[in-house]
């Protein structure tokens, strides 16, 4: 089965500086490769993903980068705000003909101070 | 449209008391997920639904969790004889078959 590592557990990041999150997986068919952002007491909410044909994807202040070769994947976040406090999740999914199965990371404890 | 809901939102629950969890996915999806999240984890896999069909239960801790989607769309994930070790939250997700998933809020259920 899928296994995938994220780290670090835990980030500190002063307002305007830039995040990484790194995540390695385990299973070379997997193919789609989503992160959630969850604040507390909410539900996990999709921020960005990369399908495994894609080396990166930007949308605005977050960046996704995909390398398949190492088998590894790390989200990006530039110019941080109070706001991008929370937890995010990597995950990656392996399918089979008709439905895929996402395997997550433990987490990365996201703080921008101001 | 309606995201994912789930109900109860919190459930408290003497040990060995059963409990159900329900999930509404939203409309037409035709994959179903349960997860259970621990404090401070990520959401692992319980179950998996193609419409009413349990294609995979491999997640599924022991035989006390069940897990039903009778008509292809509302889901129930039942607990028989909770344990405190049940105590985490339950996530419901769907997705129109595979890659995005959308997560409900979840149940969180404390096992006293």
């Amino acid at each position: 089965g899928e296994n995938v590592e994220q780290h670090p557990s835990t980030l500190s990041v002063q307002e305007g500086d830039s995040a990484v999150i790194k995540c390695t997986y385990s299973d070379s068919a997997s193919n789609y490769f989503p992160w959630y952002k969850q604040e507390l007491g909410k539900r996990p909410q999709l921020i960005i993903d990369i399908r495994s044909n894609v080396g990166e994807k930007k949308d605005q202040r977050i960046a996704v980068t995909l390398n398949k070769t190492a088998k590894h994947f790390s989200l990006h976040i530039t110019e941080t705000q109070p706001e991008d406090s929370a937890v995010y999740f990597c995950a990656a999914e392996w399918t089979t003909d008709s439905w895929g199965k996402f395997q997550f990371g433990a987490g990365t404890q996201v703080v921008v101070t101001p | 449209g309606a995201g994912v809901s789930q109900s109860p939102r919190y459930k408290v629950a003497k040990r060995g008391q059963d409990v159900a969890l329900r999930c509404d996915p939203i409309s037409g999806h035709v994959s179903l997920f349960w997860y259970q999240q621990a404090l401070g984890q990520g959401p692992e896999f319980l179950t998996y639904f193609q419409n009413e069909a349990q294609l995979d239960k491999s997640g599924l801790p022991s035989d006390r969790f069940f897990a039903e989607r009778p008509e292809g769309s509302v889901s129930t994930l039942k607990i028989q004889r909770t344990q405190q070790e049940d105590s985490a939250v339950y996530l419901c997700a769907s997705s129109l078959f595979y890659n995005e998933q959308f997560f409900g809020p979840g149940t969180r259920l404390t096992v006293l």
